[in-house]
């Protein structure tokens, strides 16, 4: 079945330093979005990216954030400089249609120290 | 204030028994409710529901969505440890394509 690929799976930063958390949707879907899910709260969105724009964005995905699509597969999430809040699980997620369930991938857990 | 609240937040069963998880939710113009379980990580698609009063089937886990009284139910049957879970449910509203969470039901299944 196809899967959504996040890399690294966990990865520690110190406090302003950039990251770039990275995943590779599902080779025919159209739809990209970024979630995260801090420690014991709900998940949620930050993100979706269609036809090589954001389409949507929430409150939470501030300038220190950007998306890019470098290539035809990779699909990236760019942190500039981390604060010790944006610590949290950050899920990709890709569907083929708007209207579509998502396949979520297995999530990089992103500390900053 | 929160959109989409579910309930109850965890419960302990034993195998075989029967669960019923709800969730209720607020939105403006409804599209579709999603239905999630996270096991370890990542949310694996369970349900998406957009008209009323149809029962989505699989295998032992069914759902159903009331939108005069805006919620929904997760029933798993004949429950199993690999049931062990936490339960998401997600609403999509009609503007934009985001999904909004509740916090999710923790269910553990014991032997």
């Amino acid at each position: 079945e196809p899967e959504v690929t996040q890399t690294p799976s966990h990865q520690v930063t110190q406090m302003g330093q950039e990251v770039i958390l990275r995943c590779v949707p599902i080779s025919n879907h159209l739809y990209f979005y970024w979630y995260r899910q801090i420690l014991g709260q709900k998940v949620e969105f930050l993100v979706s990216f269609y036809n090589n724009e954001i389409s949507e964005k929430s409150e939470i995905f501030d300038d220190q954030f950007s998306v890019e699509r470098p290539d035809g597969s990779n699909f990236t999430l760019k942190i500039r400089s981390t604060k010790l809040e944006d610590s949290a699980m950050y899920f990709c997620a890709s569907s083929d249609r708007a209207t579509y369930g998502y396949t979520f991938g297995s999530g990089t857990r992103l500390t900053v120290v | 204030e929160d959109k989409v609240v579910q309930s109850p937040l965890s419960l302990v069963v034993h195998e075989g028994d029967t669960v019923t998880l709800n969730c209720s939710y607020e939105v403006t113009n409804f599209r579709s409710l999603l239905w999630y379980k996270q096991e370890k990580k990542a949310p694996t698609f369970l349900f998406m529901l957009t008209s009323s009063g149809i029962e989505k089937k699989s295998g032992r886990l069914s759902s159903i969505l009331d939108k005069k009284e805006l919620f929904s139910i997760l029933n798993i049957t004949a429950t199993q440890t690999g049931d062990s879970a936490i339960y998401l449910c997600a609403v999509r509203e009609a503007a934009g394509n985001k999904l909004t969470f509740g916090g999710g039901t923790r269910v553990l299944v014991k032997p």
